[in-house]
């Protein structure tokens, strides 16, 4: 157990409306990571961070932002969420940056109407 | 850029039959090869890993060997078991950006009958 926690575990929402994602670890790992997982992609990463309040972004950033206040809280933001959002989300984290291994959050199944 | 191909799935086996699930990669550098796998309902769990080439990563039964002349990190079990129907993601690690970048590939489902 990696002790990551994801909130909520799932969300249905409508299009247009705003909608928050959170991460929370319990490690201490400096990295964290969002990942969306779509049936044929398997997974892609949106955003990741390197520190507090540093976050820089990924291959699928687009319509998404974070934020990270605190070393276990990374949280996900949707500004407004579109059909093509509907997805499952994966946190993870690792310990250091380079070539070392990620541990996954449970993740969380969002699904925009 | 850098990239992973693995077989396409569904992979539908017996009970006690031997597995395969291959997997190649594109890379640059030197790239860290992981398999990870995921159970229905849940986030991905880290199988094994290899960092060099010639590494054998082992767990679980489960085994991959880097092969850097053919790019390939091909996953194999001797015997598989009901308990072993899952998603298994293949996954290289170039390190770039002083970040840890994971590449995944497409996943292959795994399904095990009695």
């Amino acid at each position: 157990d990696a002790g990551i926690t994801q909130s909520p575990r799932h969300k249905v929402t409508e299009t247009g409306t705003p909608v928050t994602l959170r991460c929370h670890q319990t490690e201490n790992h400096r990295y964290m990571y969002w990942y969306r997982q779509d049936p044929g992609h398997g997974l892609r990463l949106i955003h990741y961070s390197y520190g507090v309040k540093d976050t820089d972004k990924g291959e699928v950033s687009d319509g998404y932002s974070v934020s990270r206040s605190k070393t276990e809280d990374f949280l996900l933001t949707l500004e407004s969420a579109t059909s093509s959002q509907t997805s499952v989300y994966f946190c993870a984290i690792s310990l250091a940056g380079g070539q070392n291994e990620q541990f996954f959050g449970p993740g969380t199944r969002l699904t925009v109407l | 850029g850098d990239s992973v191909t693995q077989m396409e799935g569904p992979v539908t086996l017996s009970e006690e039959a031997f597995l395969t699930i291959n997997c190649t990669y594109t890379a640059t550098g030197y790239p860290s090869l992981f398999w990870y796998v995921q159970y229905p309902g849940e986030g991905l769990q880290l199988l094994l890993k290899a960092t060099k080439a010639d590494d054998k990563g082992s767990n679980k039964g489960f085994e991959a060997t880097y092969r850097k002349e053919t790019t390939s990190f091909h996953l194999e079990k001797g015997s598989v078991q009901v308990s072993d129907s899952a998603v298994y993601f293949c996954a290289l690690s170039d390190g770039a950006g002083g970040y840890n970048k994971l590449i995944f590939g497409a996943g292959t489902r795994l399904a095990v009958h009695p």
